[in-house]
């Protein structure tokens, strides 16, 4: 059963600093991989979508990257702004009839990025 | 830009009452889904539809029921509201096959009292 996990669960960084954020995956049969942002009491933005066959994608400061055999992905940002705080999660789409249908979910990093 | 809109930002209903929530995509996206987000819990998925009149059971059916009459739009209807449905609720729609990005409503916050 794939079970996705985001380490750490909350982040705090001085502004300007570049960060990482992480996701980790069990099962590497993965259709693409999601990353979003989630401002308080709001709905989910799409920042950025990395399809199996890919090893990156960026988005300005913004830059993810997949690695299926280590079930990993990361979340680069660089130059962080106070903007930028707000939660990430990440979601991966499963291989297989019927199964690439359904997201599977991370708990999120809340992220705080302090002037 | 993709746009899916739900019906309603917040809502508060009396315990016992049939709510229900609405939501349309502009983008012509087969599936379609309903999430509840609660603290420490995530996002969990109630159902969802990969065509119209289609439908299949999420992680926590339970309480729930959906309609999808027409492509565009997806209800999510809560048969008889319990102050424990109190949640998030986010709606969002995707293709079935390709670029499967999923773009997301701006949520619905219900409050059963």
């Amino acid at each position: 059963k794939q079970e996705v996990t985001q380490i750490p669960a909350a982040l705090s960084v001085p502004e300007g600093e570049n960060l990482v954020l992480n996701c980790s995956f069990t099962d590497s049969a993965i259709y693409n991989l999601q990353w979003f942002r989630q401002d308080p009491g709001k709905g989910l933005t799409s920042l950025l979508l990395i399809q199996s066959s890919q090893r990156e994608q960026t988005s300005g400061r913004l830059n993810a990257s997949l690695d299926k055999s280590s079930g990993r992905s990361t979340l680069y940002i660089a130059a962080s702004q106070p903007g930028d705080s707000a939660t990430y999660l990440c979601a991966v789409r499963a291989w297989g009839a019927g199964n690439n249908r359904k997201l599977i979910w991370g708990l999120g990093t809340s992220l705080a990025v302090n002037p | 830009d993709v746009k899916v809109t739900q019906s309603s930002r917040y809502l508060v209903k009396r315990t016992g009452e049939k709510v229900f929530l609405e939501c349309v995509q502009d983008m012509d996206h087969e599936n379609m889904f309903w999430y509840r987000q609660d603290p420490g819990l995530g996002l969990r998925l109630i159902y969802f539809s990969y065509d119209v009149k289609m439908k299949e059971k999420g992680d926590i059916p339970e309480g729930y029921s959906v309609s999808r009459e027409k492509k565009e739009r997806f209800s999510l209807i809560l048969e008889s509201a319990s102050t424990n449905q109190t949640s998030m609720y986010l709606c969002a729609s995707s293709r079935g096959t390709g670029n499967t990005e999923a773009f997301f409503g701006q949520g619905t916050r219900l409050t059963v009292v």
